[in-house]
């Protein structure tokens, strides 16, 4: 079983709709989360942190947590043909003193305008 | 320059070369990370250094040697690679090793080995 899951993609939406991204995780004992944006040929940039259940909002962006579920999930409103990139989903644990990230393989995003 | 940089970011080497990749991070940060992100593959975390003690090592090939001489410059040696390890190599850092500390990426070193 692969340690964190998104599906690759491509998720294809259209401007102005509701993207969402969905990720699951293996380990019980992670305890932080993050999404990268990756736009083709550049590095991943932070764009939302989720620590505990609930949901947390930023802008038109909602990460959501369900830790019994083992699930996270990106919510981005009002879609833009600029959120078009890949999605990485990120899971931390603290592991003898230092973070062991795990990422997922990545959701590709493409707003159609 | 601020943030996390890297040299170079091309980079084509023979299975032969010996090379070098460069990573500076100018965030005040004291833990650095090596990654190798392959076409249809997951990041892959290969070193993680903490106040320039190598604290993991995700079970990578002694061909890529890691080199941490402060907390602000991470280098990874690479020697006699194989066409496989041909991928976009990243280095990030965040403010420790420990806790849930945002790593910040640089633009990453494409390599391609022939």
């Amino acid at each position: 079983q692969k340690e964190v899951e998104q599906n690759s993609g491509p998720l294809s939406v259209p401007e102005g709709a509701i993207a969402s991204l969905n990720c699951t995780y293996s380990d019980r004992g992670s305890q932080s989360f993050f999404w990268y944006r990756q736009y083709s040929g550049k590095s991943p940039e932070l764009i939302m942190s989720i620590y505990s259940n609930g949901d947390k909002e930023d802008g038109r962006f909602t990460a959501q947590l369900n830790k019994a579920s083992q699930y996270v999930s990106l919510l981005i409103r009002d879609s833009q043909p600029s959120d078009s990139a890949t999605y990485l989903c990120a899971v931390i644990l603290n592991s003898g003193g230092y973070q062991k990230v795990t990422f997922g393989i990545g959701t590709k995003l493409q707003v159609i305008p | 320059e601020t943030g996390v940089t890297q040299t170079p970011r091309h980079l084509v080497m023979g299975m032969t070369n010996k090379k070098s990749l460069k990573c500076e991070q100018h965030l005040g940060h004291n833990a650095m990370y090596w990654y190798k992100q392959s076409a249809k593959k997951p990041l892959e975390l290969m070193f993680v250094y903490s106040l320039e003690e190598r604290v993991e090592n995700n079970s990578v090939p002694s061909r890529f040697s890691p080199e941490c001489p402060n907390s602000s410059h991470l280098f990874l040696h690479l020697h006699t690679l194989q066409p496989e390890d041909s991928a976009l190599y990243l280095c990030a850092s965040s403010r420790s090793s420990g806790g849930y500390n945002e790593q910040f990426f640089g633009p990453g070193t494409r390599l391609t080995v022939l």
